[in-house]
């Protein structure tokens, strides 16, 4: 067990449709990171906050935004779902930006 | 641009024996971070080490060991005297100094056969 909890952990969902995605960091650690992993695309990088504010982008979709609140949880937010969509994602958060990250069990979303 | 090569897809190896998993990684700052995750059948991702751009001192745990040579810009992964425990895909990271993008490889899917 990591230490970083993902909620739900499995999601079936419509094209079209909206999903929120959360993720609660390991205690004590300030950075958190989005991760997609399908079997086209391999493991992408989405976009990490640290403390609060965004410090890094990846391959993240216009459609899929991200927040990190004050009580240092953060959720993902897909929009306007596709079928392509579909994959695993994964939260991660270390103490410090370049830090060992531990990584969420993850969340499957599956778009029909 | 920062990249990250694994170019070995699937390894195939028989139980007790050694096996080293390839990493070639491509960047323009001097300071950067290197990774090596593990990906069991189950999903979860599972760290495994960490270095530093100024730490190319070889590293070993247990039956693990790391082999980090910025000549050949390599960080590459022996696992000494496999069990079938070490069947998964391993990736291996970049992270560049300043920032925290983080650039994994593709994997490779290790079958260690009993």
């Amino acid at each position: 067990d990591s230490g970083v909890t993902q909620t739900p952990k499995h999601l079936i969902t419509a094209t079209g449709q909206r999903v929120t995605l959360r993720c609660s960091p390991r205690s004590g650690d300030l950075s958190v990171y989005w991760y997609q992993q399908s079997l086209d695309q391999g493991l992408q990088f989405l976009i990490q906050y640290y403390n609060g504010e965004e410090r890094a982008k990846g391959n993240i979709l216009e459609r899929f935004s991200a927040q990190q609140f004050p009580d240092l949880h953060s959720e993902l937010n897909l929009s306007s779902l596709e079928l392509g969509d579909s994959a695993l994602y994964f939260c991660a958060s270390s103490t410090r930006p370049a830090d060992e990250q531990f990584f969420g069990p993850g969340t499957r979303l599956t778009v029909l | 641009a920062q990249k990250v090569t694994q170019a070995q897809t699937e390894i195939s190896v028989v139980e007790k024996e050694d096996v080293t998993l390839d990493c070639v990684y491509e960047t323009r700052d001097t300071t950067y971070y290197l990774f090596w995750y593990k990906q069991p059948p189950s999903g979860e991702l599972v760290f495994l080490i960490r270095r530093n751009s100024f730490d190319e001192q070889n590293e070993i745990s247990g039956r693990y060991s790391w082999n980090f040579q910025k000549s050949t810009s390599s960080f590459n992964f022996t696992i000494t005297a496999s069990q079938v425990v070490d069947s998964a895909v391993y990736f291996c990271a970049l992270s560049e100094g300043g920032y925290q993008k983080v650039t994994f490889g593709t994997g490779t899917k290790l079958q260690v056969i009993p």
